[in-house]
């Protein structure tokens, strides 16, 4: 059964403290791999897609990777402004979009 | 429009009534999807539409749901005899492309329902 599982399910961090979130995915025949952040009360918003292990993607202080296995959200000096849930998604060869409960970053300044 | 719109964003009801909730997505997008979070949940999949056709169903939980999109644009999610357990966030998507399940969703920004 397809699966995605993003650990941990809560990050406290301080301003300016680096950290990963993790996305481990069981899907069979992987053609996509997404990261969403979520507002409080507010719908996802695209952050990235990753096709293929070894894919690597950038934007301000987030860099997403891909293995064959797991998906690492980086959070590079991250801001209070970052605070949100980032959730992790992915489709294999069933077509259906698989979600995890997502991680929820709290950023103190 | 600018991005997908959903109204109401909040809708509060009573055990066994009615409800219509409805999205407006972008401009173009042919595909429409309806989505359910729970409070700590992953959006769970209840319907998509590619043009005017609910392409896949499937995530529906029971027959009390029910959507359409008459022109291809707009749709309502429909949902009869309300539930204390229908209590979420409903989120609509659009994207640009044709269904091949690695889409880039454009979210709304829901609608609030609570049932009491």
């Amino acid at each position: 059964e397809d699966q995605v599982t993003q650990s941990p399910e809560a990050l406290r961090l301080q301003e300016g403290e680096s950290s990963s979130l993790n996305c481990s995915y069981t899907v069979s025949g992987l053609r996509g791999l997404f990261w969403y952040r979520q507002d409080p009360g507010k719908g996802p918003e695209f952050l990235f897609t990753l096709y293929s292990a070894g894919e690597e993607k950038e934007k301000e202080r987030l860099k997403a990777t891909l293995t064959k296995k797991e998906s690492f959200l980086h959070i590079t000096a991250p801001k209070p402004e970052d605070s949100a849930t980032y959730l992790c998604a992915a489709v294999g060869l069933a077509r259906k979009l698989i979600w995890g409960l997502g991680t929820s970053l709290a950023v103190n300044p | 429009g600018a991005g997908v719109s959903q109204t109401p964003s909040n809708k509060v009801t009573e055990k066994g009534k009615y409800v219509e909730l409805r999205c407006d997505p972008i401009s173009g997008h042919t595909a429409l999807y309806w989505y359910r979070q729970s409070l700590g949940q992953g959006p769970e999949f209840l319907i998509y539409f590619q043009g005017t056709g609910a392409a896949d169903d499937s995530g529906l939980p029971n027959d009390r749901f029910f959507a359409v999109r008459p022109e291809g644009s707009v749709s309502t999610l429909k949902i009869q005899r309300t539930e204390r357990g229908d209590s979420a966030m409903y989120l609509c998507a659009s994207s640009r492309e044709l269904y091949s399940g690695a889409n880039v969703l454009t979210f709304g920004a829901g609608s609030r329902l609570t049932v009491l």
